[in-house]
Parts: C-alpha cells; structure tokens; sequence
C-alpha cells in the first residue's frame, strides 16, 4: 500500500492564484481530513469528511473548498490564495473518525 | 474543548526510557487521549490512545493517571529515531469534536 500520497510536494503561488492540493488513499478509509501547519506551530483542521459526498468544516475553513467524490480522493481547494495561506498542508485518512489517522508527507505552499 | 499541557522540550540518552507527561485537568469522561509525533520534515504519526487503563502497543506504553488527569507517553527504549515532536491530544467522542494539535514536546536523543 501507498498509504496517503500528497501533491505537489511543493508550491508557489502568486497572491489571487487558484490551484488544488490532491491528496489519495489506498486503505479504503472512510475518513479523510485536510490540516495546516504553520511554523513552531501544532496542526489545525480545515476541512474534513466521513465519507464520499460528505464534508464538514474544521477550525480555519475559510478560503478553502473540499469536495469527495470518491472514497480513495479528498482534494482541497484554494480559491484565491492569499500570504496567510503560506503553510504546510498535511492530509490524513482513518477507518474510524479521527482514530490512528494516516498522515500524508505533506504539501509546502508558499503565496507570494 | 479540553486542553492538554505539555512541557516544551525534553531531552534522552540512546537505549533509555524516556517519560513524556502530560496534564490535562480539565479532561471529560468522554475524553480519549491521543499521541501522534512529528519526525522532522515528516506528517504526524499515530503513536497510541486510550482512555482509562493504560495501553500498550509496539511502539510504546500509555499511562493513565487513576483520575485522568494527567498521562505519560513511555519510550521504552529511546533511539535516535525516536527524535520528534510529540503531540498529547484529547478527542471527545461526541457530536462535532475534533483533534486539536497543540505545540507538542521535543524530544532530542543523544547517543
């Protein structure tokens, strides 16, 4: 297994640019989540989802889209990138709510 | 949400236990305590949970305080691998609830 891939490794916007984070999971979990780390700092949840078709709002939701078609995909979406939104993104996948979650390797964003 | 305090950083030898603690007074009893780490340039890793009798997997031991307020995470034999972040988080089972990731501790190992 794959486990939880992330990409782009890496990313550079300019400010107002739009672009997708593309996170996939090979575990059939049902769950999927997308968090942000910003420096010295933990994780925050933005977006997450209990199953494909449902999604929810995390702590720091705004600027951001999700949407889960499928069980295996949970993309997020920056709509119009802004510096604030320069960070770390991690997604995560679990069979059962936020119980030993998945880490994927992560996504280093920078808005210029 | 309840929250959970952690000592900024710790450090261990190589080949010794190590004691992370943890406090978190203002635990529910529907609270599951949670530990993740970070390794450096890494995502989080699930270490363990439990929520009232300690626990024991291959990675480490979890123990609970009798009333709940305070765990420790224990390293049963450090390497320099075990060098990381280490996050104690509470999860409430109820409606809406989530993980919330604080600072962690630092874990440095010295061979």
């Amino acid at each position: 297994n794959a486990g939880v891939t992330q990409t782009p490794k890496f990313q550079v916007l300019k400010t107002g640019q739009s672009m997708t984070l593309q996170c996939a999971q090979d575990m059939n979990h049902e769950y999927m989540s997308w968090y942000r780390q910003d420096p010295g700092m933990g994780l925050r949840l933005i977006h997450y989802s209990v199953g494909a078709g449902i999604t929810d709002q995390g702590e720091v939701p705004n600027g951001y889209n999700v949407s889960r078609s499928t069980t295996e995909d949970f993309p997020l979406r920056l709509l119009s990138a802004a510096p604030s939104q320069t960070s770390v993104y991690f997604c995560a996948s679990s069979q059962q709510g936020f119980y030993e979650q998945y880490f994927g390797p992560g996504t280093r964003l920078t808005v210029t | 949400d309840a929250k959970t305090t952690q000592p900024n950083s710790m450090e261990s030898n190589e080949e010794e236990p190590v004691h992370l603690p943890c406090n978190h007074s203002t635990i529910s009893g529907t609270d599951y305590i949670h530990w993740y780490r970070q390794l450096p340039s890494q995502g989080p890793e699930y270490v363990i949970h439990g929520l009232t009798s300690n626990v024991n997997n291959r990675m480490a031991s979890l123990a609970i305080a009798e009333d709940r307020k305070s765990s420790t995470l224990i390293l049963h034999r450090a390497t320099l691998r075990d060098a990381a972040v280490y996050y104690c988080i509470l999860h409430n089972t109820g409606a809406n609830s989530k993980l919330t990731f604080g600072k962690g501790i630092t874990l440095s190992v010295r061979p």
